[in-house]
């Protein structure tokens, strides 16, 4: 079946340092594409998403890239501020296996004062 | 404010209870959606109404059940839950259904379950 994976479970950055937040898909047929974030206590945020004929989206301060070829969608967040501390989880989307969202586990992002 | 209100935000049910939880959106969309969320564990589609008709139904136990009556409103019933159904649950919606919308989530219920 369908599976989203990040890379890193947490990631910490230094206030002002740009983050890198990288997510895996397997289904090759994946069409659309998302990213979250989630505050403790709260629910997801839309921040950012992207559609397959794209490979790279920008947003206010974040980026997200999308490759294709290898499967593999990033979030890149620009001057990471303490604000930014949530887990970032990624979510897509496919026609063939019925427009279901399949989600990413979530990489705890911790921005250090 | 997300445009997608759950009540109650917690809960806690004894196992022979019955109660409800809540999901309203103000964005004007047409699909309304259950997702349960537990710790270390992608999130998990359970239920997807699209224009009140209910399009998914992804092997959800039947201690569970979902109630739609207009486009604006989705509730989730809860019967005799198990420990193990303790977890975030969390109501969203999407402009429709199908590829390309995009789902916008409210801030959950905390359900626990003794």
């Amino acid at each position: 079946g369908e599976s989203v994976g990040l890379h890193l479970p947490t990631l910490s950055v230094q206030e002002g340092d740009n983050s890198i937040i990288n997510c895996a898909y397997s289904n090759s047929a994946s069409d659309y594409f998302i990213w979250y974030k989630q505050e403790s206590g709260k629910g997801p945020q839309f921040i950012i998403d992207i559609r397959s004929n794209m490979d790279k989206r920008q947003g206010q301060r974040v980026t997200v890239l999308l490759n294709k070829t290898v499967k593999h969608l990033s979030l890149q967040i620009a001057a990471t501020q303490p604000g930014d501390s949530a887990v970032y989880f990624c979510a897509d989307q496919s026609s063939n296996t019925g427009n279901q969202f399949y989600f990413g586990t979530g990489t705890s992002l911790t921005v250090i004062p | 404010e997300t445009g997608v209100t759950q009540t109650p935000r917690h809960l806690v049910m004894g196992m022979t209870n019955k109660k409800s939880l809540k999901c309203e959106q103000h964005l004007g969309h047409n699909a309304m959606y259950w997702y349960k969320q537990s710790a270390k564990k992608p999130l998990e589609l359970m239920f997807v109404y699209s224009l009140e008709e209910r399009v998914e139904n992804n092997s959800v136990p039947s201690r569970f059940s979902p109630e739609c009556p207009n486009s604006s409103h989705l509730f989730l019933h809860l019967h005799t839950l198990q420990p193990e159904d303790s977890a975030l649950y969390l109501c969203a919606s999407s402009p429709g259904w199908g590829s390309g919308n995009t789902i916008y989530f409210g801030e959950g219920s905390w359900l626990t379950v003794v």
